[in-house]
């Protein structure tokens, strides 16, 4: 069980959209529809912002959006804005266990 | 609302056991939610550690089933984790999770502060 694979870090402009990828396998990402997604700001707990692939908990802003094709899940955050500048993690169902991604760091230029 | 609270240790010995327990506030540990075990060494990523439902049924990450046993105690409304054998690599952020029904499947929807736990002699 490997960590799902994510980009080291993305950045935009305010207003900007960016897009977060998560590579898995046929084993996890791939072969479930339970993916979800989890902001970190620094030295606190993650959020979580998506869960099955693309719904929002209540909450959480419709700038935020997920997807996913094949073995690949994806977020964007539309309009980013300067408080979104924070750790995003992936996470996938994977057969009785969760797996994590490797972590991207989003920022804010 | 549901409120989660880490406590243990900070400080364990190599090859000792690390001890934590998740206390739960606000809601019924019995309720229809699983209760994870998340840990991020530092400057890391997140790692799933395990879960277990109110009624004992557990589920662990196969690359470290060998060292961790997760239990419940209703009575108390928490439950704890213990990883043994530990080294310096489990130096990290320990949290506590509830993992919730949402749409088809469990999320992790509320988490704890945290406790940082340094293995070191």
């Amino acid at each position: 069980q490997s960590a799902l694979t994510q980009p080291r870090s993305v950045s935009g402009s305010p207003g900007q959209s960016v897009t977060i990828s998560c590579t898995g396998t046929s084993s996890d990402v791939g072969g479930y529809n339970y993916v979800s997604w989890y902001q970190q700001h620094p030295g606190k707990a993650p959020k979580l912002m998506i869960y099955d692939v693309s719904k929002r908990p209540s909450g959480v802003p419709d700038r935020f959006s997920g997807s996913k094709s094949g073995n690949t899940a994806s977020l964007t955050i539309s309009g980013l804005q300067a408080e979104d500048e924070a750790d995003y993690y992936c996470c996938s169902y994977a057969g009785s266990a969760y797996v994590f991604g490797t972590g991207t760091k989003v920022t804010v230029l | 609302q549901v409120q989660l609270q880490e406590s243990g240790p900070g400080l364990v010995k190599p090859s000792g056991t690390l001890s934590l327990t998740c206390a739960v506030s606000g809601g019924s540990i019995s309720s229809s939610n699983w209760w994870s075990w998340v840990r991020q060494p530092p400057g890391k990523g997140l790692e799933w550690i395990g879960e277990i439902y109110h009624s004992g049924s557990t589920n662990y990450n196969p690359s470290l089933k060998s060292r961790v046993t997760i239990s419940v105690d209703k009575s108390k409304n928490q439950f704890s984790l213990k990883l043994s054998s530990v080294t310096a690599a489990d130096t990290a952020v320990y949290y506590c999770a509830r993992g919730r029904q949402l749409g088809y499947y469990y999320y992790m929807d509320v988490w704890g502060k945290g406790t940082t736990v340094t293995v070191s002699s």
